[in-house]
């Protein structure tokens, strides 16, 4: 078990740029979360995929924002035009799922909009 | 829609003493609850957890969390802090089964132990 991984760990980009991070989830999980953090925040849950299908979307998820799945294993999250406000943490977490589900999050890709 | 508090933003504490974090959630139902916490540098990994049954859980490090259907509470607590504690925790609430919404966090409390 090699735990949740994420690249690039730091992003650094210029207003209006596209950008695309990629989550490989631990191997035995089928169901794959990205989160958002800001300073002094909480995670904020952004969308949810169980094997290839994406289930749930928040509201925080402009149509700016796109991810995929494409063969169940690992995920990559898309911003398109990105917007200062998007400087985040985004956070990658993976699980099987059950009534007694547990969430394993990688370490993170730190975006910042210039 | 669910939500969680935590009451303390910023702990500071002397190696020893005793650490209670408290934590409270808002949700119509049956829910799962986590301890998450963040050393410096590091990403989030799992305290403890839980589900059901023995409404006091132990998790990691020494760490012990006691949930209390009534107050809708499950707080944190250590007896005896060491330096190395200082970190973030963050509490978490889900419906069981997980999915849709995924964990609803709190905004953190950070804990700082000095020597």
């Amino acid at each position: 078990d090699t735990g949740v991984s994420q690249d690039p760990r730091h992003k650094i980009t210029k207003r209006g740029q596209n950008v695309t991070f990629r989550c490989d989830p631990i191997s035995e999980h089928n169901r794959l979360y990205w989160y958002r953090q800001t300073l002094g925040q909480g995670p904020e849950f952004l969308t949810y995929f169980q094997n290839e299908a994406q289930l749930e979307k928040s509201r925080l998820l402009s149509d700016r924002f796109s991810a995929e799945r494409p063969k169940g294993s690992f995920s990559t999250l898309e911003i398109q035009r990105t917007e200062q406000g998007d400087s985040a943490m985004y956070l990658c977490a993976s699980s099987s799922p059950g009534m007694t589900e547990t969430q394993y999050f990688g370490p993170g890709t730190r975006l910042l909009v210039l | 829609a669910q939500s969680v508090s935590q009451h303390n933003h910023h702990v500071i504490l002397s190696e020893a003493a005793s650490l209670e974090l408290g934590c409270n959630y808002s949700y119509g139902g049956t829910v799962n609850l986590f301890w998450y916490v963040q050393y410096p540098g590091q990403h989030l990994q799992l305290l403890l957890k839980y589900f059901s049954g023995d409404p006091l859980v132990k998790g990691i490090k020494g760490f012990e969390a006691e949930f209390i259907k009534s107050k809708f509470s499950f707080n944190l607590r250590k007896p005896s802090v060491q330096w190395s504690d200082t970190a973030e925790y963050f509490c978490a609430v889900t419906a069981p089964g997980g999915g849709a919404d995924g964990l609803t966090f709190g905004k953190g409390t950070h804990l700082i132990i000095q020597p």
